[in-house]
């Protein structure tokens, strides 16, 4: 049973370029978070997908996005990448309605130069 | 708003000590509580958790009790490995506990073990 992935490991990008990170939730789960952990921080909550929706969403510029597809995949979208942006973004995965907790994948670390 | 603070890191640790991080919490309503840990170019991992008060979490031989009243979720281990080098970050998720609370996390405390 594969767990929560991510893609890709690494990417590195310039200021003022776009973004897209790319997260498959683990098997059975329905939901999606998504975080920002900056370096020597603590994860911070960017937004929550459920049924193709935004359900919630953390203090992030409307620069920050995402997606999620029918089989539950979700991607996050930074437009106009400042160096700030530079961070590990995790995701994870949930299943609605349980008392289930969220399980993170990997993380993709972006850096913006 | 939520918040979770940690004890000010890193800890450094002989084998076989005891540890104990501290994670005060403040939070509306009744938060389920959590301790993640992260080891090093890896995701977070769920090292246990608790749903109410005076519930005890544990698994791997870390503990950590609910506390309502001290509104703290202290993480406890009687007898530490060097494997246990890690970050630890406490967290809450504001809706109870159910899937859909986000997660909001303390800074991380450092955890270095050795031999």
């Amino acid at each position: 049973d594969a767990g929560v992935t991510q893609s890709p490991t690494h990417l590195i990008k310039t200021r003022g370029q776009q973004v897209t990170l790319r997260c498959s939730p683990k098997s059975g789960h329905d939901t999606v978070s998504w975080y920002q952990q900056a370096l020597g921080q603590g994860p911070q909550f960017i937004f929550q997908y459920y049924e193709e929706e935004e359900r919630q969403r953390g203090n992030f510029p409307d620069r920050f996005s995402g997606h999620q597809f029918p089989n539950y995949s979700s991607e996050l979208n930074v437009n106009a990448l400042l160096l700030g942006d530079s961070a590990l973004y995790l995701c994870a995965s949930s299943r609605q309605g349980t008392q289930e907790t969220q399980y993170f994948g990997p993380g993709t670390r972006l850096l913006v130069l | 708003g939520n918040s979770v603070t940690q004890m000010e890191g890193p800890v450094t640790l002989s084998e076989e000590a005891f540890l104990t991080i501290n994670c005060t919490y403040t939070a509306t309503g009744y938060p389920s509580l959590f301790w993640y840990v992260q080891y090093p170019g890896e995701g977070l991992q769920l090292l246990l958790k608790a749903t109410k008060a005076d519930d005890k979490g544990s698994n791997k031989g870390f503990e950590a009790t609910y506390r309502k009243e001290t509104t703290s979720f202290h993480l406890e281990k009687g007898s530490v490995q060097v494997s246990d080098s890690a970050v630890y970050f406490c967290a809450l998720s504001d809706a109870g506990g159910t899937s859909y609370g986000k997660l909001t996390f303390g800074q991380g405390t450092i955890l270095t073990v050795h031999p």
